[in-house]
C-alpha cells in the first residue's frame, strides 16, 4: 500500500459544479496536509494548507481533514473552467531532524471544468 | 516576482548521455529540493538540500544520478549515464524556511526525454 493514495480521475464537471477531490494516507505521523494545483506543463503551485486535523476556507476552496479516517479533502464551490488542472494533496510529518521537510504526494487528480 | 528558474525546458538525449539539470532557486531560499514526475509514479522526491547541505538523498537511484549545489544561487542534478527509464519531468523547488509545512515553489521543470 502506498502511503498517499489519490483517484487519478479524470474527473469532468460542467461550471458551477461543485467538486470534491479526496486522498487517504497511511502513516500516521502526517501533520501538515497541502493540496496543489499544477496546470497542463507547469510546475505545481501551493493552493490550500493545513495543519493537523479541522478545516479552512479560502475562496472558493475548503480543505478538510479527518486524522481519524486517515482522510483528506478539498472542494471547489462554483467550479470555473480555469480551475481545470491536476490537484496533487501532500502530506509530511513533523519531528526532529530533516526528514520532516519531505512531501509525500498523491498521484494526482486531474479535473476538467466544461463552460 | 521571484521564481525558481530551471535550464534547459527540453532535453533530448541518447542513451549512455550525461544529462545535466540546473536549477535557480528563489534568492534567500534555504531548502532546494530535487523531483521527478512520471505518469505511473507520480511526483517523487530524489533529494533534497538545506543551507547547501545534502539532506536526504534516498530517493535517487545511486549508481548514476548525483546532486549538488555549488552555491547558493545554483543546483544540479547529472544523470551518467541516462537511460529510456529516466524520461520524466524533472522538478526543482524551494522553500524559505525549515518548518515541515513551509511552502514549497516549484520551477517549470525540466522535460527530459532519452532515446
Amino acid at each position: 500500500q502506498k502511503e498517499v493514495e489519490q483517484d487519478p480521475g479524470p474527473l469532468s464537471v460542467p461550471e458551477g459544479a461543485i467538486v470534491s477531490l479526496n486522498c487517504t494516507y497511511s502513516n500516521s505521523a502526517f501533520q501538515y496536509f497541502m493540496w496543489y494545483r499544477q496546470y497542463s506543463r507547469k510546475g505545481p503551485e501551493l493552493l490550500m494548507y493545513t495543519y493537523s486535523s479541522g478545516n479552512k476556507e479560502d475562496g472558493r476552496f475548503t480543505a478538510q481533514v479527518d486524522k481519524s479516517s486517515k482522510y483528506i479533502s478539498l472542494f471547489i464551490r462554483d467550479s470555473q473552467p480555469s480551475d481545470s488542472a491536476t490537484y496533487l494533496c501532500a502530506m509530511s510529518a513533523t519531528g526532529s531532524g530533516g526528514s520532516n521537510y519531505k512531501l509525500t504526494f498523491g498521484k494526482g487528480t486531474l479535473l476538467t471544468v466544461n463552460p | 516576482d521571484a521564481r525558481v528558474t530551471q535550464t534547459p525546458r527540453h532535453k533530448v538525449t541518447e542513451m549512455g548521455q550525461e544529462v545535466t539539470m540546473r536549477c535557480q532557486p528563489i534568492l534567500g531560499h534555504n531548502t532546494v529540493f530535487w523531483y521527478r514526475q512520471t505518469m505511473m509514479q507520480g511526483l517523487e522526491l530524489l533529494a533534497y538540500f538545506r543551507n547547501r547541505a545534502p539532506l536526504d538523498d534516498s530517493g535517487m537511484p545511486k549508481d548514476r544520478f548525483s546532486a549538488e549545489m555549488p552555491d547558493a544561487t545554483l543546483a544540479t542534478l547529472k544523470i551518467q549515464p541516462s537511460e529510456p527509464r529516466d524520461s520524466a519531468v524533472y522538478f526543482c523547488a524551494s522553500a524559505k524556511g525549515t518548518l515541515a509545512g513551509d511552502e514549497q515553489y516549484f520551477g517549470p521543470g525540466t522535460r527530459l526525454t532519452v532515446t
